[in-house]
């Protein structure tokens, strides 16, 4: 069954730690991208990745990290430097083929922090 | 930077009400996309539209993309229930095809 999963689905985390939530794909797509969308808003980029071993900063890329080791696997660090990283993250892949490239969402992970 | 805005940003409607939500790009996109969420849920591909202009039906929506490629709009003819959800726009500018940009989204509800 192929698509995009996330873990976990929900994250709590304590002032001043690291986190990292995980996105994998068995979809075959070159690039992966991170997003992420506070309530009742669009989606934000954070990351985004078109090959193996390269990303690149989004809008937001302050206080995230990632790697992208494997072309299935893009994490994403969410580290203490973010200082209001309460939010719905969501991981995404695409393939351009043929001059059209569309968007596989992954289910996302809710970060609260406490 | 670039910027994708959509409005209106909430919209509710009686079931059986068309439904229209708009979408300004500040800068020329390769190509539009419009992409629904469902409450709690995660955004799902809709549709896809590249050239100037060009208009595609999905039963009862409409999608058009303007001739200028910085706007769209996506019509629901006679809205049900099940249309309820974020519509967003998305799409990669001419400058940088790697980079999606979405819209700010519309929220709809629909009353039965």
């Amino acid at each position: 069954d192929g698509g995009i999963t996330q873990s976990p689905k929900y994250l709590f985390r304590k002032e001043g730690q690291n986190v990292t939530l995980s996105c994998e794909q068995n979809l075959n797509h070159d690039a992966m991208y991170w997003y992420r969308q506070d309530p009742g808003q669009g989606l934000r980029l954070i990351y985004y990745s078109q090959i193996v071993n390269d990303f690149q900063k989004g809008d937001i890329a302050e206080g995230y990290s990632v790697s992208r080791e494997k072309k299935e696997s893009f994490p994403l660090t969410v580290t203490s430097a973010q200082k209001n990283p309460t939010a719905f993250y969501l991981c995404a892949s695409s393939m351009r083929q043929g001059g059209q490239e569309t968007q596989y969402f992954g289910p996302g992970t809710r970060l609260l922090v406490l | 930077g670039q910027q994708v805005m959509q409005i209106p940003q909430y919209q509710h409607v009686q079931e059986g009400e068309d439904f229209t939500t708009y979408c300004n790009s500040s800068t020329t996109l390769s190509n539009i996309q419009w992409y629904k969420q469902r409450p709690g849920g995660h955004p799902v591909f809709l549709i896809q539209l590249v050239k100037s202009g060009e208009v595609k039906k999905q039963k009862r929506l409409t999608f058009q993309f303007g001739e200028a490629k910085k706007n769209s709009s996506l019509h629901i003819t006679a809205t049900q229930t099940t249309d309820v959800g974020t519509y967003f726009c998305a799409g990669p500018s001419i400058y940088n095809f790697n980079k999606f940009y979405f819209g700010s989204g519309t929220k709809l509800n629909v009353k039965p």
